[in-house]
């Protein structure tokens, strides 16, 4: 299975600012997807990020809040723009492979 | 609309206890159904199921998928405290490895 890590691990930041989360994969994989997970709530598809390619988003969520990139087949950011504190939660990143999901170890993120 | 339900939401057992989690599904195009387990961040991949009646086992877990009743079961025997966690189902519809999550089940085992 794939080894992904994410960074940072956590961080606590004010309302308006923006925090840009990095995600590597230690194989080159095609599909990459964003997750948040609120307190006590199941994860949530944010996008999906290919190689090349625009990202594509969920209902609800919005380049201009939430853009993403994908430089090459390892690598993803995610970055949580003009933050309040409802976008504290858990961004996940994840690779699909042979079918099997397999996810980084999140980011917990606090905005105060 | 595509739904994943698990259930239940919560349950509390003691040691040793035998426990069943169900989850069930409507999905259009079924790929397949995965069970995860989540301790603090990041959910840890347990089993992937494709074919009807077809048990997957590891250790004291197991796992078996019902695609005429739309639904699997994930079992743990022996429970101990290190199974605590909470327990989410997702199913992959399509072929773009997007997955559709039930809301989870929370699994306390006391001592």
């Amino acid at each position: 299975s794939a080894v992904i890590s994410q960074k940072p691990s956590r961080d606590i930041c004010q309302r308006g600012t923006s925090l840009t989360i990095q995600c590597q994969v230690d194989s080159q994989v095609t599909m990459m997807f964003w997750y948040r997970q609120q307190p006590g709530q199941s994860l949530t598809l944010i996008a999906t990020a290919n190689q090349g390619s625009e990202a594509t988003y969920e209902s609800g969520f919005v380049i201009d809040k939430f853009p993403i990139s994908r430089p090459n087949l390892t690598f993803s950011t995610l970055t949580v723009s003009n933050m309040s504190p409802e976008d504290s939660s858990i961004y996940l990143c994840s690779v699909g492979q042979k079918g099997e999901q397999y996810f980084g170890p999140g980011t917990r993120l606090t905005v105060t | 609309e595509d739904k994943v339900v698990q259930s239940p939401l919560s349950l509390v057992v003691h040691e040793g206890d035998t426990v069943t989690l169900n989850c069930s599904y409507e999905v259009t195009n079924f790929r397949s159904l995965l069970w995860y387990k989540q301790e603090k961040k990041a959910p840890t991949f347990l089993f992937m199921l494709t074919s009807s009646g077809i048990e997957k086992k590891s250790g004291r877990l197991s796992s078996i998928l019902d695609k005429k009743e739309l639904f699997s079961i994930l079992n743990i025997t022996a429970t101990q405290t290190g199974d605590s966690a909470v327990y989410l189902c997702a199913v992959e519809s399509g072929s773009n490895y997007q997955l559709i999550w039930g809301a989870g089940t929370k699994l306390i085992i006391k001592p």
